[in-house]
């Protein structure tokens, strides 16, 4: 089983629909990420999270929410999903600072 | 403006040879920058990190350089294979943000390593 699984890996949708994206990971890392990637762009933060009591926003973080259920389990929302905000979706983990990032394999969203 | 930027172009390169990717920032003060690694429909692998204080990190074959002068790290494949064939990333995490990993991405180079 992978280390950190998202679900779902692929989804469609229709503009204004409530979508929730789940990261669930093995590793025992306190930190974990959401990160959202689109063609020709870098990876861009959308929220961290150091413990369950700690969510931070990233720098895209508008027209998105999360939330820490417990240390292994990081769940991304779009309240009312767009066009644009289809997108390829990544949650990753970390166990320390300067310390690599641990990627899922990726949520596929597309907003119709 | 802030930026990291890799070269948006493929990087074809023959069998044998060594691919030299590059990252380049502005207006960041980097702790470090680290490397990944991308294959169509994966998430991102890590491969190596380097410090603002460090010159050069080697992994069997691969090796990062870091001139904080010119603003620039260089990520190299000797004797490069097909299996290299993947986007290369670079990401970055500036000193202001405190040791919270977050991280800023360069969009990726795609290395085609041809037999």
């Amino acid at each position: 089983d992978a280390d950190v699984t998202q679900t779902p890996r692929n989804r469609i949708t229709k503009t204004g629909k409530r979508i929730m994206l789940e990261c669930s990971q093995t590793k025992g890392h306190d930190r974990m990420y959401w990160y959202r990637q689109d063609p020709g762009l870098g990876l861009q933060l959308i929220y961290y999270s150091f413990d369950v009591k700690d969510i931070n926003k990233g720098e895209i973080s508008d027209g998105y929410s999360v939330s820490r259920q417990a240390q292994a389990k990081f769940s991304l929302s779009l309240e009312s999903a767009i066009p644009n905000q289809t997108a390829l979706y990544f949650c990753a983990t970390s166990d320390f600072s300067a310390g690599e990032l641990f990627f899922g394999e990726g949520s596929r969203l597309t907003v119709l | 403006s802030q930026k990291i930027e890799q070269n948006s172009e493929a990087l074809n390169i023959q069998e044998g040879k060594t691919a030299t990717l590059t990252c380049n920032y502005t207006n960041y003060s980097p702790a470090y920058l680290q490397w990944y690694r991308q294959d169509p429909g994966r998430g991102p692998v890590f491969l190596l990190l380097i410090r603002e204080n460090e010159k050069e990190k080697r992994k069997e074959r691969l090796k990062v350089t870091f001139d904080t002068t010119l603003k620039q790290s260089l990520f190299h494949i000797t004797a490069s294979q097909p299996a290299d064939s993947a986007t290369y990333l670079c990401a970055l995490e500036p000193l202001e943000s405190g040791g919270y990993n977050k991280l800023i991405f360069g969009a990726g180079t795609r290395l085609a390593v041809h037999p």
